[in-house]
């Protein structure tokens, strides 16, 4: 999982099958952003899930956040070549106007 | 809608002269963030501004770094005297407004290397 003083995260997988990735952190958040950097890249966002809900939906991507143990984890389904990125989860520390931090992120690699 | 600009791509310093990053952000968006992308740190929050005000520079190092917006179309981020340790990816982002909630469209980064 994602934070801290963790390296970064490394997955491999084949094309088609699932991946789920986690992300703890340490603070209250009111919000948990999922974003994805591409090489070169930017970070972009792919999903947001607010502290109300647990879990949210986009395509083939599903969030999930349990705020009681303060963790989140996103799922891509059949993955797919395209999916190769880094993941990286972002919180607010609990205030709605606040920065976000980023945690070190989980690098996925989608094999063919 | 060309996204958050990024000039230049790629900037060599020696050690100890001057870098000015700069971040055209998307228009209409009144919230500008600075981040910093190192393979050990991963991404570090360095400064924001809202209207073009400073809000938080909690994370920007106190002594050489210093971050400006002149108006609503440009951010600079000025490091004096760098160091190696400087040597990272900057990244710019803007948001619609400072709001948590709000997604951030980040530029496709600086990146600095100090020989």
């Amino acid at each position: 999982s994602q934070w801290g003083e963790e390296n970064l995260q490394a997955l491999s997988i084949q094309e088609g099958e699932d991946v789920t990735m986690n992300c703890s952190y340490k603070t209250y958040t009111t919000v948990v952003h999922w974003y994805r950097q591409d090489s070169g890249r930017g970070p972009a966002l792919i999903i947001l899930i607010r502290s109300n809900e647990r879990e949210k939906r986009s395509g083939r991507l599903r969030a999930t956040l349990d705020t009681s143990s303060q963790s989140s984890s996103l799922s891509i389904t059949a993955a797919q070549c395209e999916d190769t990125a880094v993941y990286f989860c972002a919180t607010d520390g609990g205030s709605a106007g606040n920065k976000l931090t980023f945690g070190i992120g989980t690098r996925v690699l989608v094999r063919p | 809608n060309a996204g958050v600009i990024q000039t230049p791509r790629h900037k060599v310093t020696g050690k100890g002269q001057e870098a000015t990053l700069w971040c055209e952000p998307i228009s209409g968006h009144s919230a500008v963030f600075w981040y910093r992308q190192t393979i050990v740190q991963g991404l570090e929050f360095l400064t924001y501004f809202r209207n073009q005000a400073p809000i938080d520079d909690s994370g920007m190092p106190k002594e050489r770094f210093s971050a400006q917006m002149p108006n609503q179309s440009h951010s600079t981020l000025k490091i004096q005297s760098t160091q190696p340790q400087d040597s990272a990816v900057y990244l710019c982002a803007s948001s619609r407004t400072s709001g948590s909630a709000e997604t951030l469209y980040f530029g496709s980064g600086t990146r600095l290397t100090v020989l």
